[in-house]
Parts: C-alpha cells; structure tokens; sequence
C-alpha cells in the first residue's frame, strides 16, 4: 500500500478544458508537495503547502491542501498543450525520508 | 551554476556485472537522494544522505551501496545487477531550510536509464 494514492492514474483531455487531480492518504502530513515531470527530464517543483486548508495559485495552477493535511488536490483551469506530464506529489516524513506518489499522467491535445 | 549532473545517460549492464551511477551537485546543498521511477509507481527513495559522511537508507535499498565523502558527490553502486534493478534512476538534492515542517525543495537530476540484460 502506498502512503500516497494519487488519482486519477491517466487523464487525456482537450486543450481549453478545466482538470482536477488528487492525491490522498490516511497520514496526516507538515507540508505536501508538487511536482511535474516532463518526458526524459527530472520532476520540477510547482509548489509547496503548509497549512491546512490553504490555496497556492500559479497561473492557471490552483493548488488546495485539506483542512485535516491528509490529502491535496491540483485543479488546472483552461488546459494547454504545454501542461501535458506527469504530475506528482510528494511528502518528507520525520526521518527526512521522501515519499512520492505514483503520479497522474495528463496529457493535453490540441 | 550546473545544478545536479548524473552520468552516465543510459547504461546497459549484463546480470551480475557492477556498476557506479554518478551525482555531483555545485548548489552546496547538504540533503542528497537517489530514486528509482518504475512505470505506474513514482519515485522510491533507495538512500538518501543528510550531509558528508551520513547516509541512511530509503524505501528500496537492497542491492544498492552509497557513500558521501564530500558534499558535492553522492555516488550509486549497483553491487552484482538484476534485470529487477532494470529502471530509470534519479539524483536529487535540497537545502535545508531548518523551518519546522517544512518540506525543502528537491532538485533532480537528468535521469540515467539502466537495462539490465
């Protein structure tokens, strides 16, 4: 069992289209992270949270951590082509050891 | 400022051969990781090194070795490779912020991508 589940596991959609990922877990957690991962390349930071219920808004990015900090979700609004890979996020637990989620794989179609 | 370089890119080993994966970060950073990405299960920690001379292990860390004599370098070796250590593997490095709770950001390398025959 993975102490992140993310969902949902793929997603193809329209390019224009509005898209909501998760990624939950029965731990609660300091702070979440996420990262995006494009083909060939190593995951880029898109942001972290800290406080429970908190919204982050990057472009067309908005970031929500749950009020009880065991889950967190990414809404994107208006999709472009330029969003497709794999998203994922990732929590340090107190021995300073990093847990990723298995990802949600977005890809955006002209 | 180069960030974090991993070489080789690619790697094909034959079963039992070893190897070392290559990581070198110029951001002075002092937390230093290696993950492996499987298709379908994110990234897992093998080891991971909080500062020169310190290392612990992750997730999956049976059939690798790390050391970290020096705080730039964080090399990987791949004792006598199996086809299930067939994966594409990443560097990572962050500051340590010392904020409580708070979770620093990762910087990761370009990948290596090793098949093991």
């Amino acid at each position: 069992t993975q102490l992140l589940e993310q969902s949902p596991q793929f997603l193809s959609i329209q390019e224009g289209e509005n898209l909501t990922v998760y990624c939950n877990s029965s731990s609660v957690f300091s702070s979440l992270q996420w990262y995006r991962q494009e083909p060939g390349e190593g995951p880029v930071l898109l942001v972290t949270v800290v406080t429970g219920g908190e919204v982050k808004k990057l472009k067309r990015l908005t970031f929500q951590f749950g009020d009880a900090r065991k889950d967190s979700s990414l809404h994107i609004t208006a999709a472009q082509t330029g969003d497709t890979g794999l998203y994922l996020c990732a929590v340090k637990n107190n021995f300073n050891k990093f847990y990723f989620g298995s990802g949600t794989k977005l890809n955006v179609k002209p | 400022n180069a960030g974090v370089t991993q070489t080789p890119k690619f790697q094909v080993l034959k079963t039992g051969q070893s190897m070392t994966l290559q990581c070198a970060q110029d951001m002075n950073h002092e937390y230093m990781s290696w993950y492996r990405q499987d298709p379908g299960m994110g990234l897992r920690l093998i080891h991971y090194s909080v500062g020169a001379g310190i290392t612990d292990q992750g997730e999956v860390p049976n059939g690798y070795n790390v050391s970290r004599s020096t705080t730039e370098d964080f090399p990987l070796r791949l004792l006598s490779a199996a086809p299930s250590q067939t994966s594409v593997y990443f560097c990572a490095s962050s500051y340590s912020s010392g904020l409580a709770g708070f979770t620093d950001t990762q910087y990761f390398g370009p990948g290596t991508r090793l098949t093991v025959l």
